[in-house]
């Protein structure tokens, strides 16, 4: 158990309809970085919060969109969907959110979109 | 960016010893982690390497060339539990992007 918490563990929607997944991280944690991993695909980093400012974006889609809250909790939104949105996302946290930072990750959420 | 090549598949017996190489391309490094994924789970480290050499820790020893830009990942008295994905992911200085290779996928065979 990382400490990393995702809610929830599975998702199914229909396309054109929007989610929200959660994300708590490990205690004492400050940055929290969200992942897409698609079947038999890498992970693919979407963005980073560190202190509830975003700083680092990947290849995140202009229909996704993610905010990290004051108690470091973190959402990651889903608007739009697609096919092809269908995937495991993975939230992580790190202490500083530096490039050298461990990250821990949490169970992920399985979304699957009809 | 970062160019990241791991083998895709390997197998190996259980009892025996396999190392999952990665070469990689970046600028600015700073260092790099190896991480373990089982199907369908959460990815865990297991390792991150900041300067060249052998840094082991039980079974599982990872190695480090900057200049080679190459690091390998040798795992020892190879148990059933071993199957999974090892992800290779070098870091940059700039923090903008947090990349994984694409991972090696490892059979243990009994």
């Amino acid at each position: 158990d990382s400490g990393v918490t995702q809610t929830p563990k599975h998702l199914i929607t229909a396309t054109g309809q929007r989610v929200t997944l959660r994300c708590s991280p490990r205690s004492g944690d400050l940055s929290v970085y969200w992942y897409q991993q698609s079947l038999d695909q890498g992970l693919q980093f979407l963005i980073q919060y560190y202190n509830g400012e975003e700083r680092a974006k990947g290849n995140i889609l202009e229909r996704f969109s993610a905010q990290q809250f004051p108690d470091l909790h973190s959402e990651l939104n889903l608007s739009s969907l697609e096919l092809g949105d269908s995937a495991l996302y993975f939230c992580a946290s790190s202490v500083s959110g530096a490039t050298g930072d461990t990250q821990y990750f949490g169970p992920g959420t399985r979304l699957t979109v009809l | 960016g970062q160019n990241i090549d791991q083998p895709t598949e390997m197998t190996a017996t259980e009892g025996a010893i396999v190392q999952i190489n990665c070469t990689y391309q970046t600028s600015g490094f700073n260092g790099l982690f190896w991480y373990q994924q089982h199907a369908g789970e959460a990815p865990t480290f297991l390792s991150y390497n900041v300067l060249d050499g052998l840094e082991e820790k039980g079974r599982f020893s990872s190695f480090l060339s900057r200049s080679k830009g190459y690091s390998y990942l040798l795992l020892k008295e190879l148990q059933m539990k071993d199957s999974a994905s090892y992800l290779c992911a070098p870091r940059d200085n700039y923090g903008q992007n947090f990349v994984f290779g694409p991972g090696t996928r490892l059979s243990v065979l009994p």
